[in-house]
């Protein structure tokens, strides 16, 4: 079965522009997360979808938006990009939504110069 | 507010030996905790998932323990080999969704 996959693996992007992220679950999974993985602040929550439905959210801006296709198939945005932004962006997913197993996929990162 | 915390940050062993990493959570109303690995600029790999009735799981030369009650679980790696080298994290599922709270994780180091 195959794993969680994110596109694209690498972005470079300046201050003031947006970016959109692209995660695709493991078959059969209907939860996804979202991530912010930096070194000064670790791994923070964003935000988490379940059958097209924001089911939780995270302490960030609105410039952080997402959304999930009938899919599955995750997407999240960044618009007006700034420095701060440049991270790890990793995507989960799980089988059910409060006790299964998440399964992260190898993370898009973003850098913002 | 759900606060996790990973000891030792870093650690060093030679290879073969049997090592604990530490894991502690401020609110004990979890659903299940956790553990995963992380090589550098990769994303996470999970190790085991420990459900809140459960006390402890297996797998290979991983064992992880939880305790609810005092907010605690371990993750006893055996015969450390150099290819253990990565960090380690804990996370706790608290509320309900699929919120993961993490903690700041240990960076091992298994030397030759």
């Amino acid at each position: 079965k195959a794993g969680v996959t994110q596109t694209p693996r690498y972005l470079i992007k300046t201050r003031g522009q947006q970016v959109t992220l692209s995660c695709s679950p493991i078959s059969g999974h209907r939860s996804v997360s979202w991530y912010q993985q930096t070194p000064g602040q670790g791994l923070q929550f964003l935000f988490e979808y379940f059958s097209e439905t924001q089911r939780n959210k995270g302490n960030f801006p609105g410039r952080f938006s997402g959304r999930q296709f009938s899919n599955s198939r995750s997407e999240m945005n960044v618009s007006t990009l700034e420095l701060g932004d440049s991270a790890l962006y990793l995507c989960a997913s799980s089988l059910a939504v409060m006790l299964g197993e998440q399964y992260f996929g190898p993370g898009t990162r973003l850098t913002v110069t | 507010k759900q606060e996790v915390t990973q000891i030792p940050a870093a650690l060093s062993v030679p290879e073969g030996e049997n090592l604990v990493l530490n894991c502690s959570f401020t609110d004990s109303a979890i659903y299940n905790l956790q553990w995963f690995r992380q090589d550098p600029g990769k994303g996470l790999t999970s190790l085991l998932l420990i459900q809140s009735s459960q006390r402890e799981q297996t797998s290979g030369r991983l064992n992880a323990s939880l305790d609810k009650s005092s907010g605690r679980s371990t993750l006893y790696i055996a015969a450390s080999q150099p290819g253990d080298s990565a960090t380690y994290l804990c996370a706790v599922h608290t509320g309900t969704a699929s919120k993961l709270t993490f903690g700041t994780g240990t960076r091992l180091q298994v030397t030759l």
